[in-house]
């Protein structure tokens, strides 16, 4: 099929660690955010949003972190456990849109035992 | 667990022949997405539809056509496949109005021989 964009970038921690998983979000009228977990041959999975009045929010073992200044989200993962490892997207909604969700690259976590 | 359903899982077609990649979900959500993600690659929105008799085309260009008759259906159709449509194509949906996650199917793995 036809390629747009950049191959995914890796990100190995060791069982039981924290993980930081980061994103560059291109609107700054996005006013919603989704953090997307795909593990292989399946579809994204929501795992934490995160509205555009915020700027913290957790969930269990994840905590999102959005920095509207700079247009940046990251995902934290607290204790990673081999179940995690996955691709992770960032989604942004926008009005600029049509409020369609834009993705990001994506990171592949890879969890060490 | 999200109730939107994409058949078939995989297919393998022949150059020129036209196939319809199916999606239905139960929820009644109106808006309805398909994205196209190659290997290790981001997601793309290919198409989209507000509701009952709109469609509109995404942020990346796509030979497939859409429709959508009914809330609960929104098939994906090439009228004739060659091996640079080989790709995954994922289905979503989501209740429309701002900030609401989407729910994504287990995705169609396509390849064009």
């Amino acid at each position: 099929g036809e390629s747009v964009g950049l191959h995914l970038p890796t990100l190995s921690v060791q069982e039981g660690d924290n993980s930081i998983i980061n994103c560059a979000y291109s609107n700054s009228a996005s006013d919603y955010f989704i953090w997307y977990k795909q593990e292989s041959g399946k579809g994204p999975q929501f795992i934490i949003d995160i509205r555009s009045n915020m700027d913290k929010r957790q969930g269990q073992r994840v905590t999102v972190l959005l920095n509207k200044t700079v247009k940046h989200l990251s995902l934290q993962i607290a204790a990673t456990q081999p179940g995690d490892s996955a691709v992770y997207f960032c989604a942004e909604n926008t009005p600029l849109h049509g409020q369609n969700f834009v993705f990001g690259p994506g990171t592949r976590l890879s969890v060490l035992p | 667990e999200a109730d939107i359903y994409q058949t078939p899982r995989y297919l393998v077609i022949g150059t020129g022949k036209k196939i319809t990649l199916e999606c239905s979900q139960t929820m009644g959500h109106d808006k309805m997405y398909w994205y196209q993600q190659d290997p290790g690659m981001e997601l793309h929105l290919i198409h989209y539809s507000y509701g009952v008799n709109s469609t509109e085309k995404g942020d990346l260009s796509s030979e497939s056509t859409v429709s959508r008759i009914r809330t609960e259906h929104f098939p994906l159709t090439l009228e004739s496949a060659r091996p640079s449509h080989t790709s995954q194509y994922l289905c979503a949906s989501s209740p429309a109005g701002q900030g609401t996650e989407a729910f994504f199917g287990q995705g169609t793995r396509l390849t064009v021989v």
